[in-house]
């Protein structure tokens, strides 16, 4: 099984550069996730999707960009990048039923911008 | 809006000491409530969860009950271990079709445990 995938799992930037964060899942989840996590700190929602072809801000969206054209693909694009991007970015997709119903995370990818 | 507030860490044990890790939580609605463990240079996993006043949520010797009149969701084991270090984040989730399972983090509580 492999869940959420996230690729790459590192990448050095220059400033003004751009990127994509690319993120899937296989469990058929409709809603899925990016976070942002710097050192010491909690995530923080950058973006999130509800399903296909809806995407939404979440606390932290300046700077970023989504799109959500498959079920199973939420790339995060970065256009112009700047060193307060330098983070770990996670993806997470979950299941809303009626349960709680937790989000599963990829490995995340360590993004630096110099 | 939503918060969750940890206790401030870090937190070092020796082996088989006894663990808590407060959480306390600011919710409009009826969230449910997670426990996540982040191991290093890994992402999170859930490691507990509880979806209603009194349930408690276990896995793995861990516990912790979900208290609406103190709003408090506390982590407790009895026996750590080494393997239990890493990053413990506490999370809350009020679900909406909207929003899906949005969840609101506390800030996380690193937790070294020396043989």
């Amino acid at each position: 099984n492999a869940g959420v995938t996230q690729t790459p799992k590192f990448r050095i930037l220059k400033i003004g550069q751009s990127m994509t964060l690319q993120c899937t899942q296989d469990m058929n989840h409709n809603y899925m996730y990016w976070y942002r996590q710097d050192p010491g700190m909690g995530l923080k929602l950058i973006y999130y999707s509800v399903g296909a072809g809806i995407t939404d801000k979440g606390e932290v969206p300046n700077g970023y960009n989504v799109s959500r054209s498959t079920t199973e693909d939420f790339p995060l694009r970065l256009e112009l990048a700047a060193p307060s991007q330098t983070s770990v970015y996670f993806c997470a997709s979950s299941y809303l039923g009626r349960d709680g119903q937790p989000q599963h995370f990829g490995d995340g990818t360590r993004l630096s911008i110099l | 809006g939503d918060s969750v507030t940890q206790m401030e860490g870090p937190v070092t044990l020796s082996e088989e000491a006894f663990l808590t890790i407060n959480c306390t939580y600011t919710a409009t609605g009826y969230p449910s409530l997670f426990w996540y463990v982040q191991y290093p240079g890994e992402g999170l996993q859930l490691l507990l969860k509880a979806t209603k006043a009194d349930d408690k949520g276990s896995n793995k010797g861990f516990e912790a009950t979900y208290r609406k009149e103190t709003t408090s969701f506390h982590l407790e084991k009895g026996s750590v271990q080494v393997s239990d270090s890493a990053v413990y984040f506490c999370a809350l989730s009020d679900q909406k079709e909207t929003s899906g399972s949005r969840l609101t983090f506390g800030e996380g509580t690193q937790l070294t445990v020396n043989p």
